[in-house]
């Protein structure tokens, strides 16, 4: 599975956009870009994920640039409640997921 | 949405004795299930991959003998810490999915406690 570089923090204000960025330079071609995240002592949420496309569901967008290497996830109106730890993976359909350290966003009031 | 339920979603124990996680998908049947562990302030490792009726495929590193996992049923997967130690406190989560699916779905979780 292809290895993920992800910052280890960000800052965001409630109600802007947070844009968090991946980068996954050696995923290959059957490789997704998977989006989790972690609210302390909890399980992680699935939030979204792509293979090619730009998508877009009720949490957030992923836009993944076209040659595959790096990913944006945005979160369009982050809420306090959005502060966690989130996790970009790259990992095959139905595949293990090995998590990186991911980013932790602070959203702040 | 899926869910996933963990039980127990805490547990204390003496060192030496062994301790039986459950996980089970509630309203879904999963092909194939995930344990992890996570010590404070790290992130999720990979312990184990489970299917229904076979073997758990475990990662490098992680004793078999040592953490028993069983794949009764499409709906129940169970993590058995055997002979815990201190240093096998962690918090451990399950995941599952279904076959044709992108998605894994994740347990509360389980703090276990080795005194």
């Amino acid at each position: 599975d292809a290895k993920t570089t992800q910052p280890p923090s960000m800052d965001c204000a409630e109600g802007r956009a947070a844009n968090l960025p991946c980068n996954h330079s050696t995923i290959s071609g059957n490789e997704y870009v998977y989006w989790y995240r972690q609210i302390h002592s909890q399980g992680p949420q699935y939030i979204i994920h792509g293979l090619k496309n730009n998508e877009t569901n009720e949490m957030a967008s992923l836009i993944i640039t076209e040659d595959r290497k790096s990913s944006t996830l945005i979160l369009p109106h982050a809420t306090l409640r959005d502060t966690a730890v989130y996790y970009c993976i790259a990992a095959r359909a139905t595949g293990k997921l090995i998590f990186g350290q991911g980013t932790t966003l602070q959203v702040k009031p | 949405g899926a869910v996933v339920s963990q039980h127990p979603s805490r547990v204390i124990c003496k060192s030496g004795t062994s301790v039986k996680i459950e996980c089970r998908s509630l309203d879904f049947q999963a092909t194939t299930m995930f344990w992890y562990r996570q010590f404070p302030k790290k992130s999720l490792m990979l312990m184990a991959t489970s299917n229904e009726g076979s073997k758990a495929t475990y990662e490098q590193g992680v004793e078999k003998d040592k953490f028993l996992i069983n794949h009764a049923s499409l709906t129940l997967s169970t993590l058995t810490v055997t002979s815990a130690h201190p240093e096998d406190s962690s918090f451990y989560i399950c995941s599952a999915s279904v076959s044709l699916s992108n998605e894994q779905f994740f347990g509360p979780g389980t703090r276990l406690t080795v005194l």
